[in-house]
């Protein structure tokens, strides 16, 4: 079965630090991979997607993911967080061969600390 | 350009009640979905309709109908509200390549 694993529950980092948050899956075809941003009391925002092709990505809002087959990853990146960027970030797969449909991780909640 | 909008924005059921979640989308999307967030466990899919006329079981089907009205709306309803259906609702629709679903704002809603 289709699985997305965020291993990172919560992240908490200073403001104008790197971020790095993991997202890997188990997948029986050749994936789409996005990145969707929440605000509190918020719908889902895309960051970014990957569909075939250079494996990293860039998204709005300077982040940044990059597709590792070899790894079955794709991790969402930020040289500098900004007190603004203080959300829940999902990670989602979906395939061809699976139709329309997406699975979701469990979200990653990131605080960012003055 | 609304994208997706969703009503009611907040609801507060008895146990037993019914009522039905609205969803419309202007831009003229084939696929819609919806789903149900938790914490912890991310968002999980109820209900999708992959064209007008269709529609499927997700993950989670159990105590929820769906209509598909037409290509611009699909409601979510519980005949029966339980309180394990207290959980935030999306809305989403998508079409072309890779699937990229765009969502609404959600409904919040609360089962006693």
């Amino acid at each position: 079965a289709q699985s997305v694993t965020q291993p990172d529950i919560h992240i908490t980092v200073s403001e104008g630090a790197s971020l790095e948050l993991r997202c890997n899956y188990s997948y029986g075809a050749t994936p789409y991979l996005f990145w969707y941003v929440q605000s509190p009391g918020q719908g889902l925002q895309l960051l970014l997607k990957y569909f075939s092709g250079d494996t990293l990505v860039q998204g709005i809002k300077g982040f940044e993911a990059e597709f590792k087959r070899s790894q079955s990853s794709f991790n969402l990146r930020k040289p500098s967080v900004h007190w603004s960027d203080a959300a829940e970030y999902f990670c989602a797969v979906g395939a061809m061969e699976y139709g329309n449909k997406l699975v979701f991780g469990a979200g990653t909640i990131l605080r960012v600390k003055s | 350009n609304a994208g997706v909008t969703q009503t009611p924005k907040f609801q507060v059921l008895k146990t037993g009640q019914s009522m039905t979640l609205q969803c419309a989308q202007d831009m003229n999307h084939n696929s819609m979905y919806w789903y149900r967030q938790d914490p912890g466990m991310g968002l999980r899919l109820i209900y999708y309709s992959a064209s007008e006329g269709t529609t499927d079981k997700g993950e989670v089907p159990n105590g929820y109908n769906v209509s598909r009205l037409n290509k611009r709306e699909f409601s979510l309803r519980l005949e029966s509200a339980a309180p394990s259906q207290t959980s935030v609702y999306f809305c989403a629709s998508s079409e072309g390549r890779g699937n990229i679903q765009y969502f609404g704002a959600g409904t919040r809603l609360s089962v006693l």
